[in-house]
């Protein structure tokens, strides 16, 4: 079945940058875009861009451009996303989730990683 | 930037009662909205594409409807199952571009 399966929690100081990863099976990986969304805690969600697993390319909210990298590397079928300049209000529930058919429809989600940035 | 604005932020019904969730745009967005269903501690979960079509295994009592900038999301009638937080999302007509979420409605049972 199609599966999203994202890396463990994470723990960073402010300043810090840290990267999360999403291993896509089931389908064929470099066919579907990935999004990533945030979600603070007690919050709601928060969309911060996609990857094309296909061409590399990427397009971002406008809130996390010059702050955040979404990468892939095709041969493992994993898409990453790294935030840097990190600050505690980036503490989050990190999802990354595939456009069921490149037409901004997410299905399914990866399980979520959380952030906390803490000093 | 289009604005979603959705209302509710909460609400608490009876089982088998009828709850209907609310969402306007800022701007004209056609049908481009989604509506997802997230429940404590989970990832959300696809329930409605394209304003108004229903995601394949999901209950028909979940509905939705409206094109332009108000639509609906509508459960016909309350199951204890659905609790949980529900989001609209919009999304421009690109091959995707971007997207916007409503701020949630969290749905309790009375």
């Amino acid at each position: 079945q199609v599966q999203l399966v994202q890396s463990g929690a994470e723990v960073k100081k402010p300043g810090a940058s840290v990267k999360v990863s999403c291993k896509a099976s089931g389908y064929t990986f470099t066919g579907y875009y990935i999004h990533w969304v945030r979600q603070a805690p007690g919050q709601g969600l928060e969309w911060m861009g996609w990857i094309n697993p296909n061409s590399g390319g990427t397009n971002f909210a406008q809130q996390f451009q010059g702050r955040v990298t979404m990468t892939r590397d095709t041969s493992i079928s994993t898409a990453y996303m790294e935030l840097s300049r990190l600050r505690s209000d980036d503490t989050a529930v990190y999802y990354c989730a595939r456009d069921r058919s490149n037409n901004n429809c997410f299905d399914p989600w990866g399980q979520g990683t959380l952030v906390t940035v803490s000093s | 930037d289009i604005q979603m604005t959705q209302s509710p932020s909460s609400l608490s019904a009876s089982v088998g009662d009828r709850v209907t969730i609310t969402c306007q745009a800022s701007q004209d967005i056609s049908n481009y909205l989604n509506w997802y269903q997230q429940k404590p501690g989970k990832a959300p979960k696809l329930l409605i594409y394209d304003a108004s079509n229903l995601e394949t295994g999901v209950p028909s009592r979940f509905s939705g409807s409206g094109s332009g900038t108000d639509f609906t999301f509508t459960i016909s009638s309350l199951q204890p199952e659905d609790i949980a937080t529900y989001y609209c999302q919009q999304y421009d007509n690109l091959p995707p571009g971007w997207v916007t979420f409503g701020g949630g409605t969290k749905v309790e049972i009375k």
